[in-house]
């Protein structure tokens, strides 16, 4: 079974701040990882995804991820916050046989950006 | 249009009723799934479905029942809707799992 933790129910960053949002993952084959980003009252938007091609990974809205599997971590990071940042960001991993259930994911982090 | 769309967005319903919410896809993706959302416990699969034919249940399918009726809709059902099943509920299709579309969700408050 696969099995996602992100570190960090909230986190709080100062504008133009770096931010790292953390992610590990339990899975018994080579995954496929995302990150997913939820603003409010809205749905959820792809980030970013792994799927065993490059470890780093380059998203949108200057977002990126390293795949470590040696320390079963897909990380997300971006240089400088900008207030529009301020979401919940979940982290999920999938079976890269099919993906055939789905994508298991973290319980969130919401993301707080400080003026 | 948007390519997952679900109906209603928003619904109010009594403890005991039943309700459906409806998902219908423009992806052409062969895979469906429902998944519900909580305050700080992130989305969790109801069901999923593979074709037509091929329903499985998920991490929480206790109290839900689906209905593939095309390729492209998926209906999840509440039988009796109890304050528990109160969430955001989101439906997802998938192409073998490289890519996953989302639907707006439907904020569902069973009351």
């Amino acid at each position: 079974a696969q099995s996602v933790t992100q570190l960090g129910s909230h986190v709080s960053v100062s504008e133009g701040a770096l931010v790292l949002l953390r992610c590990n993952y339990s899975s018994s084959v080579p995954p496929y990882l995302f990150w997913y980003v939820q603003y409010p009252n809205q749905g959820l938007q792809l980030l970013l995804k792994y799927t065993s091609a490059a470890t780093l990974v380059k998203g949108i809205n200057g977002f990126e991820a390293e795949f470590k599997k040696s320390e079963t971590s897909f990380h997300l990071t971006k240089p400088s916050a900008h207030m529009s940042d301020a979401a919940e960001y979940f982290c999920a991993v999938s079976d890269p046989g099919g993906g055939a259930d789905g994508l298991t994911f973290g319980k969130g982090t919401h993301l707080i950006i400080q003026p | 249009d948007a390519d997952v769309t679900q109906t209603p967005r928003n619904r109010i319903t009594k403890t005991g009723k039943r309700i459906m919410l409806e998902c219908s896809q423009t992806k052409g993706h062969d895979r469906m799934y429902w998944y519900r959302q909580d305050p700080g416990l992130g989305l969790r699969l109801i069901y999923y479905s593979f074709d037509v034919k091929d329903i499985n249940k998920g991490e929480i399918s206790d109290g839900y029942s689906v209905s593939r009726q095309a390729q492209a809709k998926f209906s999840l059902s509440l039988e009796s809707a109890i304050p528990n099943q109160t969430a955001l509920y989101f439906c997802a299709t998938s192409e073998r799992g490289l890519g996953y579309t989302f639907g707006s969700g439907t904020r569902l408050t069973v009351v």
